[in-house]
């Protein structure tokens, strides 16, 4: 079936950028998106990229979109410890697929 | 803003018992969602429903039923709750395909 795939785990310092990846294998996409699940907490939609585009800038938050590669990141700038949560990327294709999560902790 | 609730944050329950699981969203969605998650696993879809009345099974239904009487509101059943079922559900609604928006989540434990 159709599948994505997120790292489990990435640490970092504050203050420097985080590079979250994820790669996915239904072309069928219409949507990608990106949640952010804090701890105890369900889901909040943190933004989401069309497939036709190939990048959005949303303040410390940074899309990239390779369709064909079937890859996606996000990148925040000027990493805080308020950002430490689970990522999750999503891939809104024939249903919308998650991936596992990546659990991002920052580090003071 | 939309707001989905659920009936409980943490529940704890005996093997064999009924578990019910409800789910409310107040802005009118279509779809609704009911998901489990666990380490390393992600989010697992079990069932989803598209209309009153309607349902569709996700990708591991089994063990669970639902009920979607009222357009706002839709409840995971667990039969015959079992160790194995002991998870985070988190419910989803949305309007139509796309975006979906999550209530916090319902820890289950089931001893």
């Amino acid at each position: 079936g159709e599948d994505v795939e997120q790292s489990l785990f990435l640490s970092v310092r504050e203050g420097d950028s985080s590079v979250i990846n994820c790669t996915y294998t239904d072309s069928s996409s219409t949507y990608l998106y990106w949640y952010k699940q804090e701890p105890g907490a369900g889901l909040q939609l943190l933004t989401y990229i069309f497939s036709n585009m190939d990048m959005k800038q949303d303040q410390r938050l940074t899309v990239l979109l390779n369709k064909k590669d079937k890859h996606l990141s996000l990148r925040i700038a000027d990493t805080q410890t308020g950002d430490s949560a689970i990522y999750f990327c999503a891939n809104q294709g024939g249903k919308l697929i998650f991936g596992q999560g990546t659990e991002l902790s920052v580090k003071p | 803003d939309v707001k989905v609730t659920q009936s409980s944050r943490y529940l704890v329950k005996r093997t064999g018992e009924k578990v019910f699981l409800e789910c409310v969203q107040d802005m009118d969605h279509e779809n609704m969602f009911w998901y489990r998650q666990d380490p390393g696993l992600g989010l697992r879809l079990i069932y989803f429903s598209y209309d009153v009345k309607m349902k569709e099974k996700g990708d591991i239904p089994e063990g669970y039923s639902v009920s979607r009487e009222k357009k706002e509101r839709f409840s995971l059943i667990l039969e015959s709750a079992s160790t194995n079922q002991t998870s985070m559900y988190l419910c989803a609604s949305a309007a139509g395909a796309g975006e979906q928006y999550f209530g916090p989540g319902t820890r289950l434990t089931v001893t």
